[in-house]
């Protein structure tokens, strides 16, 4: 059972447009949201994250939307550029355990 | 080093055989995860070790699966009996403390295993 949904599987946008991907998740003692960023043939690096007592977080073009009511979460990119072209992957990180539950990730493609 | 470093990076086997992944992760840090990543899915969590104490194994998809870290630092995942459904990437990671502290976990670049 996927415990983090993330959408959509795949997105293109034009330079300098906004990219959106969503995340929604239904366990409730899941506390920390990170989102990772994915460059082909390398290692997902950490990008921007968000704890549940605050409603938005944003670091240079990256701000993470966050909706505790709805159990949703999403990252928006502003001014999107063609080096911002990877994969994104949502994850959360419960309360107990080792684990973080990830997305099944976002392929974003921007077009010059 | 300056990152997790993983090998080999590539690894083409032929089903039944065992393999051996290895991780060496940053200096110090005491918190370190394996990952598998399948096309198409997400990070799937293996196991996880911090520091001397025993390790979280709840990921393990079958007994075929093992990892070992010595000393606190380098650590071994090992597959036995290949089957074509663990092709897939696995990722190891580490941080400085475990996941409850905030701390940055640290991918390293994956090491492809393709079961033929």
């Amino acid at each position: 059972q996927q415990q983090v949904k993330q959408s959509p599987q795949s997105l293109i946008v034009q330079k300098g447009g906004i990219s959106i991907i969503n995340c929604a998740y239904e366990n409730t003692a899941f506390d920390y949201f990170p989102w990772y960023q994915q460059f082909p043939g390398k290692g997902p690096a950490l990008l921007i994250a968000i704890r549940p007592d605050v409603s938005e977080k944003k670091e240079g073009r990256f701000t993470i939307s966050f909706n505790k009511s709805a159990k949703q979460f999403s990252l928006h990119i502003m001014d999107s550029q063609p080096g911002d072209s990877a994969t994104y992957f949502c994850a959360a990180r419960g309360d107990t355990g080792n684990q973080f539950y990830f997305g099944t990730g976002t392929s974003l493609t921007v077009i010059p | 080093g300056a990152g997790v470093s993983q090998s080999p990076s590539n690894k083409v086997t032929e089903k039944g055989k065992d393999v051996e992944l290895r991780c060496d992760p940053i200096s110090g840090h005491t918190a370190l995860y394996w990952y598998r990543q399948s096309l198409g899915q997400g990070l799937e969590f293996l196991i996880y070790f911090q520091g001397n104490s025993a390790p979280d194994k709840s990921g393990l998809p079958s007994d075929r699966f093992s990892a070992e870290r010595t000393g606190g630092s380098v650590s071994t995942l090992t597959i036995q009996r290949t089957q074509q459904e663990d092709s897939a990437v696995y990722l190891c990671a580490s941080s400085l403390s475990g996941p409850r502290s905030g701390n940055t976990i640290y991918f390293g670049e994956g090491s492809w295993l393709t079961v033929v």
